[in-house]
């Protein structure tokens, strides 16, 4: 069964420095997420992403982060300067383009230590 | 921002018994709900899904309830196996706000054998 996957699984780095978080969407699907899940809170929205652009992004997206699809399979994220609160799990997902499929399929998730 | 709550933070069930989850919502814009699974440090797993424009949807030992007046949703999972225990989050979506999941805040459920 097709599945999005994530890399690296766990990252660590100091404050300050860039990260790129990476994901594989499910082939053929054509709108992608970006979520996050601070250690013991819910899991929150950050950017949506369809035909090359953001479709919306959450208060939280500043402009310190940034999404891109460089090619044909991978969609990343991009802290340009990491703040300690930027720690927490960081999980892309991706929906089929199916009118009437709003299911949304995650990937394992990024565990980002911002030290 | 409280727009999905998950009222219970766990629930304790024995095996071959039924788990009733619940969720309430105040958007009334929301239009498409899911129930996922998550483990610690995994991803969310999809269970179920249900359209506001219906009131249930089964899936094998998964049935999910919708009461749009009441704005709750329900989750049903008969008989409970060990392997169920997990967190399970309630998230809710609408097309009008570009289909980004809310997600409740979750409810740990264990299934004693």
């Amino acid at each position: 069964e097709p599945e999005v996957t994530q890399t690296p699984s766990h990252q660590v780095t100091q404050m300050g420095q860039e990260v790129i978080l990476r994901c594989v969407p499910i082939s053929n699907h054509l709108y992608f997420y970006w979520y996050r899940q601070i250690l013991g809170q819910k899991v929150e929205f950050l950017v949506s992403f369809y035909n090359n652009e953001i479709s919306e992004k959450s208060e939280i997206f500043d402009d310190q982060f940034s999404v891109e699809r460089p090619d044909g399979s991978n969609f990343t994220l991009k802290i340009r300067s990491t703040k300690l609160e930027d720690s927490a799990m960081y999980f892309c997902a991706s929906r089929p383009t199916v009118e009437g499929s709003e299911t949304q399929y995650f990937g394992p998730g990024t565990r980002l230590l911002v030290l | 921002d409280q727009q999905v709550k998950q009222n219970s933070p766990s629930l304790s069930v024995q095996e071959g018994r039924i788990s009733i989850l619940n969720c309430d919502y105040t958007n009334s814009m929301f239009d498409y709900f899911l129930w996922y699974k998550k483990y610690p440090a995994e991803g969310p797993t999809f269970l179920i899904s249900i359209s506001s424009i219906k009131d249930k949807n089964e899936d094998g030992r998964f049935t999910v309830f919708l009461n749009k007046s009441a704005k709750h949703l329900s989750l049903h999972i008969v008989p409970s196996q060990p392997g169920d225990s997990a967190v399970y989050f309630c998230a809710a979506s609408a097309r009008g706000y570009g289909n980004k999941l809310v997600f409740g805040a979750g409810t740990i459920l264990r299934v004693k054998s």
